[in-house]
């Protein structure tokens, strides 16, 4: 079974500051996918990233990067001058090959002040 | 196109009382999905479908039914209401049940059970 730990439940930070969310992964499978989603105040999900485990590269797209490191199971999140519409909560979600199943974190609230 | 379209968007049971949420996607996709979102509890499977006349369980199961009888809709069905049924539902499709493929969300119905 997957499980995945996203130990920080809510973060503050000023704006302009840097800021990571950590996630933790377990799984069995050798073959499987890393998800990030976004929720806004307004609700909605929003797809952020997905990785496969194949591909240990880490990626960056404008302010936000993605640290996955297969050795210690972790994809972590970071937003470089964080802003004020970056708060959210943030969800870390892995998926296996072989189940038809998205297993959500339970999620990082950031809140981000001026 | 309209992508995941839920209905409705807020509803007020009483205890006993049955419903259904209805979920409808005009992507053609094959994979479709019922969570749940509860307060510190991310978001947890309820059932999915990998195609029309296929569904299974998710994580929490108990209390609801599905049904698929379209490649289109997806309604999730509350046979008798409990306040602990009180939550936010986000209905979810993607392409194919291959994990590779991001699952696009519906706007999420918020459901109260008195």
């Amino acid at each position: 079974a997957q499980k995945v730990t996203q130990a920080q439940t809510e973060i503050s930070v000023v704006e302009k500051e840097d800021v990571t969310l950590d996630c933790v992964y377990e799984t069995r499978d050798t073959t499987y996918y890393l998800f990030w989603y976004k929720q806004p105040p307004s609700g909605e999900l929003v797809f952020l990233i997905r990785r496969n485990s194949f591909d240990e590269q880490n990626e960056i797209s404008g302010r936000y990067s993605w640290n996955f490191q297969k050795s210690t199971s972790s994809f972590n999140f970071t937003i470089t001058a964080s802003q004020v519409v970056d708060s959210a909560v943030y969800f870390c979600a892995p998926h296996t090959g072989t189940a038809s199943k998205l297993t959500f974190g339970t999620g990082t609230r950031l809140q981000v002040t001026l | 196109n309209a992508g995941v379209t839920q209905t409705p968007k807020f509803q007020v049971l009483k205890t006993g009382q049955s419903m259904t949420l209805q979920c409808a996607q005009d992507m053609n996709h094959e994979y479709m999905s019922w969570y749940r979102q509860d307060p510190g509890m991310g978001l947890r499977l309820i059932h999915y479908s990998v195609g029309a006349g296929i569904t299974d369980q998710g994580e929490v199961p108990n209390g609801y039914n599905v049904s698929r009888s379209t490649t289109e809709d997806f309604p999730l069905r509350l046979l008798s209401a409990a306040p602990s049924q009180t939550s936010v539902y986000f209905c979810a499709s993607r392409q194919e049940h291959s994990g590779a493929n991001v699952l696009t969300f519906g706007a999420g119905s918020r459901l109260t059970v008195l």
